[in-house]
């Protein structure tokens, strides 16, 4: 069964650096999706993605943020200047069309610790 | 604004039945996901209401009342590894993206 995969499982970075997480969505998917959930709290939405362009985003996702397709297969997060509060587990998502009743598949996280 | 409400904790014995409630103030309601989470891993998705009634899957079932923002998660038959985070999802305000419930933390013990 595909899968959306996630590198790396787990990220530890320096307060103020920068991150890239990645993952491959579903081949034939064309939405993607960021999320994040920081420990014991809920998921929370940051950005979604189509057509090489941010389809809607969060208030979360401010100017530290940015999404990018670079190829046909990968999709990335950056966090430009990582602060403490950045630390949680950031889920990417992808789905076949934007339709409310099209399941999102999720990926197996990332696991962000800021220090 | 949205308003989702889910109970912190359950707990059931296995091969029991446990029914899970979710309910939401909303303006323009466009469906409820219920998704499953087992801890340090990812949601995965168990379904998708958008019309009253009861959806049926196997030995999981979810119902929705639009006119009373309600929908419960029912498990029948619980197994041990139906220990896990239930999250109720509401799509609302002609957004297609899912905004989340704190979760249920369902713990299934012998």
């Amino acid at each position: 069964e595909p899968e959306v995969t996630q590198t790396p499982s787990h990220q530890v970075t320096q307060m103020g650096q920068e991150v890239i997480l990645r993952c491959v969505p579903i081949s034939n998917h064309l939405y993607f999706y960021w999320y994040r959930q920081i420990l014991g709290q809920k998921v929370e939405f940051l950005v979604s993605f189509y057509n090489n362009e941010i389809s809607e985003k969060s208030e979360i996702f401010d100017d530290q943020f940015s999404v990018e397709r670079p190829d046909g297969s990968n999709f990335t997060l950056k966090i430009r200047s990582t602060k403490l509060e950045d630390s949680a587990m950031y889920f990417c998502a992808s789905s076949e069309e934007l339709a409310s009743s099209y399941e999102q598949y999720f990926g197996p996280g990332t696991r962000l610790t800021v220090t | 604004g949205q308003n989702i409400d889910q109970p912190t904790e359950m707990t059931a014995t296995e091969g029991a039945i446990v029914q899970i409630n979710c309910t939401y103030q909303t303006s323009g309601f466009n469906g409820l996901f219920w998704y499953q989470q087992h801890a340090g891993e990812a949601p995965t998705f168990l379904s998708y209401n958008v019309l009253d009634g009861l959806e049926e899957k196997g030995r999981f079932s979810s119902f929705l009342s639009r006119s009373k923002g309600y929908s419960y998660l029912l498990l029948k038959e619980l197994q041990m590894k139906d220990s896990a985070s239930y999250l109720c999802a509401v799509l609302s305000g002609g957004s297609y993206i899912p905004t989340f419930g704190r979760g249920t933390s369902l713990i299934v013990h012998p």
